[in-house]
């Protein structure tokens, strides 16, 4: 596609549900990282999948978050048993290469979730 | 300390003035620095990329980046209206996958 698309824009759901993020990355990019960014803060990393690969999960907060990147181009971050802290935006980036080098991210548009 | 120290503003100048926008880390590890620009509702675009200490320049943009003081700098000349985002500094160390971001420092430029 055109460029990193995530989905929905807007979650809104109840505490102790259960929600999907989905995110599609740029077609051919090898890299896919999951941000999360707090109102008036920078992103902070969750998550790195190369391919299919999650090679670096240690930014999760609990393991109430989990990711899968099965055939390595679409991905879900699914947070289980949400509670009102996770409330945030979810921002999914892409990179063409994912190698040692420092290479531009390209950011989708976030998806928003509030947990009442 | 924080790995990165970031003035989250707001920062207000007149159209047209030089704008400097700054962050420091602790990190001696971080290899590349950038910057990058988020307008509203919308997420981060790269704006700049450097390897080493110095200057790069592009366009009205100039990064600057001091290893040795473990600070760097995104100068704006001739600001424009449509400058008015959130600057975020970045940086990575080869082989983390980690690209850490400092807090971004809210830019308006006034017509």
């Amino acid at each position: 596609g055109a460029g990193v698309s995530q989905s929905p824009r807007y979650k809104v759901t109840k505490r102790g549900q259960d929600v999907a993020l989905r995110c599609d990355p740029i077609s051919g990019h090898v890299s896919l990282y999951w941000y999360r960014q707090a109102l008036g803060q920078g992103p902070e990393f969750l998550t790195y999948f190369n391919y299919e690969a999650q090679q670096d999960k240690s930014g999760l907060p609990n393991d109430r978050f989990s990711a899968e990147r099965p055939e390595g181009s679409i991905s879900t971050l699914t947070i289980q048993r949400t509670e009102q802290r996770d409330s945030a935006m979810y921002r999914c980036a892409s990179s063409l290469t994912g190698g040692p080098l420092g290479e531009k991210l390209f950011f989708g548009s976030g998806t928003q979730l509030s947990v009442l | 300390q924080k790995e990165v120290e970031q003035d989250p503003g707001p920062l207000s100048v007149p159209e047209g003035a030089i704008v400097s926008l700054n962050c420091t880390y602790s990190n001696s590890a971080f290899q590349y620095f950038m910057w990058y620009r988020q307008y509203s509702r919308k997420g981060p675009e790269l704006l700049m990329y450097t390897y080493s200490s110095g200057n790069k320049e592009d366009g009205r943009f100039t990064a600057q980046v001091d290893k040795s003081s473990k600070y760097i700098s995104l100068f704006i000349r001739d600001s424009q209206p449509s400058d008015s985002a959130t600057y975020l500094c970045a940086f990575y160390t080869s082989g983390t996958y980690k690209y850490i971001f400092g807090t971004g420092t809210r830019l308006k430029v006034l017509a």
